[in-house]
């Protein structure tokens, strides 16, 4: 059974801080890895996907590695903004479902 | 463009009653999903459905039941609401086993059983 595991739970930063979240998994035999954010009381929406062939992805301030055979991933949020203030979740694709982490909540003070 | 779609988005039912959270997708998806989410934990799966007609048990299944009649809906009914289930509930929907898509989500239904 995939379990996923991130640390750490919370996390507050000063603004202009680059934030560094990491996620980690047991089963490397995943297709894929999915970054979402999730905003108090919202649904989630999708920051990043990296296939399994792939090692990073990046968009505007966020990058994302992966390292399968270790079973891990993290996600790189530059310069941090207050608006950055979310839970993070880290998500693993397996056969058939998407296995989560709880997630991280980012908490960036201005 | 909708994606994924969910109602009601809030609901309060009282113990024993039952009900039935809708979602639907626009994306001709093949493969859909029923997760909740409690307070400071991941994600769980609920049931999920690989396409129409075909439904199978994910990790919490109890308490529920699922229906895929087409390729765009995949309704949630709770029979016998019981407290435990006071959660929030998310709809997804992707492409196939074996493929690299990702996955999109619906905003939720924030249950509430009194």
């Amino acid at each position: 059974k995939q379990e996923v595991t991130q640390i750490p739970a919370a996390l507050s930063v000063p603004e202009g801080e680059n934030l560094v979240l990491n996620c980690s998994f047991t089963d490397s035999a995943i297709y894929n890895l999915q970054w979402f954010r999730q905003d108090p009381g919202k649904g989630l929406t999708s920051l990043l996907l990296i296939q399994s062939s792939q090692r990073e992805q990046t968009s505007g301030r966020l990058n994302a590695s992966l390292d399968k055979s270790s079973g891990r991933s993290t996600l790189y949020i530059a310069a941090s903004q207050p608006g950055d203030s979310a839970t993070y979740l880290c998500a693993v694709k397996g056969d058939y479902k998407l296995s989560f982490g709880a997630g991280t909540t980012v908490t960036v003070r201005a | 463009n909708a994606g994924v779609t969910q109602t009601p988005k809030f609901r309060i039912l009282k113990i024993g009653q039952s009900m039935t959270l809708q979602c639907t997708q626009d994306m001709n998806h093949n493969y859909m999903y029923w997760y909740r989410q409690d307070p400071g934990m991941g994600l769980k799966l609920i049931y999920y459905s690989v396409g129409a007609g075909i439904t199978d048990k994910g990790e919490v299944p109890n308490g529920y039941n699922v229906s895929r009649s087409t390729t765009e809906d995949f309704p949630l009914r709770l029979e016998l609401a019981a407290p435990s289930q006071t959660s929030v509930y998310f709809c997804a929907s992707s492409y196939g086993a074996g493929t690299n898509g990702g996955y999109t989500f619906g905003s939720g239904t924030r249950l509430t059983v009194v």
